[in-house]
């Protein structure tokens, strides 16, 4: 199964952007890149996914590098509601069936 | 509206007992899941169902026992609960099996075996 490597753990100063990066060197070329985020206490929570371009939504960037080795999540500006354990995840075949593959996920702090 | 709930939220049990957790969406979707976060937060995929039908299994023991009474629900029964079972359980949906999917993951249940 391919693998995301993220740092534990990031830090942040309230309304300032953040990226966080993932690296996954074994991604294969039908690999989407997902991310979702877990508040404490609640699910995951889906944030933004992209397969080759960079993607914009209302929470997120997700920019993707041209080889596909790693990606980095950008909040463009960090709120402490934003404090959360954020998941890259490779959207992975496996025999036809399709599965999440969480890593261990950054922890992100902001700080007020 | 809870696009995807489950219950009970909280569950403390006796080893050994016989308990189910249930889970419904409302979304319209064809695929839901298990997923199992244990105490070091490691989320894992236990079942995958589309169509009612299943088509992931992860080696989970044969004590945990899925079912599919219809495409918006997905229950999960488990036998002999065991110590290591304690653990929060999440259910999720999405509109099909294609890696562009996205997945929508109900709140939890937190199962403690004592």
């Amino acid at each position: 199964d391919a693998k995301t490597t993220q740092p534990n753990s990031m830090e942040s100063n309230e309304e300032e952007p953040v990226h966080l990066p993932c690296n996954h060197s074994t991604i294969s070329g039908t690999d989407y890149i997902h991310w979702y985020r877990q508040l404490p206490s609640q699910g995951p929570e889906y944030v933004i996914h992209g397969l080759t371009s960079n993607v914009n939504n209302r929470m997120a960037s997700l920019a993707i590098a041209e080889d596909r080795k790693s990606s980095t999540l950008i909040l463009h500006r960090a709120t402490l509601r934003d404090a959360a354990v954020y998941y890259c995840i490779l959207r992975a075949t496996t025999s036809g069936t399709y599965k999440y593959i969480f890593g261990t996920g950054t922890r992100l702090k902001v700080l007020a | 509206d809870t696009a995807v709930s489950q219950t009970p939220k909280y569950l403390v049990t006796q080893m050994g007992n016989d308990k189910s957790i249930k889970c419904e969406q409302n979304l319209g979707h064809d695929t839901m899941y298990w997923y199992k976060q244990d105490s070091k937060k490691f989320l894992k995929i236990m079942f995958s169902y589309n169509n009612k039908e299943l088509i992931i299994n992860e080696t989970v023991p044969n004590r945990f026992s899925p079912k599919s009474p219809d495409k918006a629900h997905l229950n999960l029964h488990i036998n002999s609960l065991e110590l290591g079972d304690s653990a929060v359980y999440f259910c999720a949906s999405s509109r099909g099996q294609g890696a562009g999917n996205t997945i929508y993951f109900g709140e939890g249940s937190w199962l403690t075996v004592v």
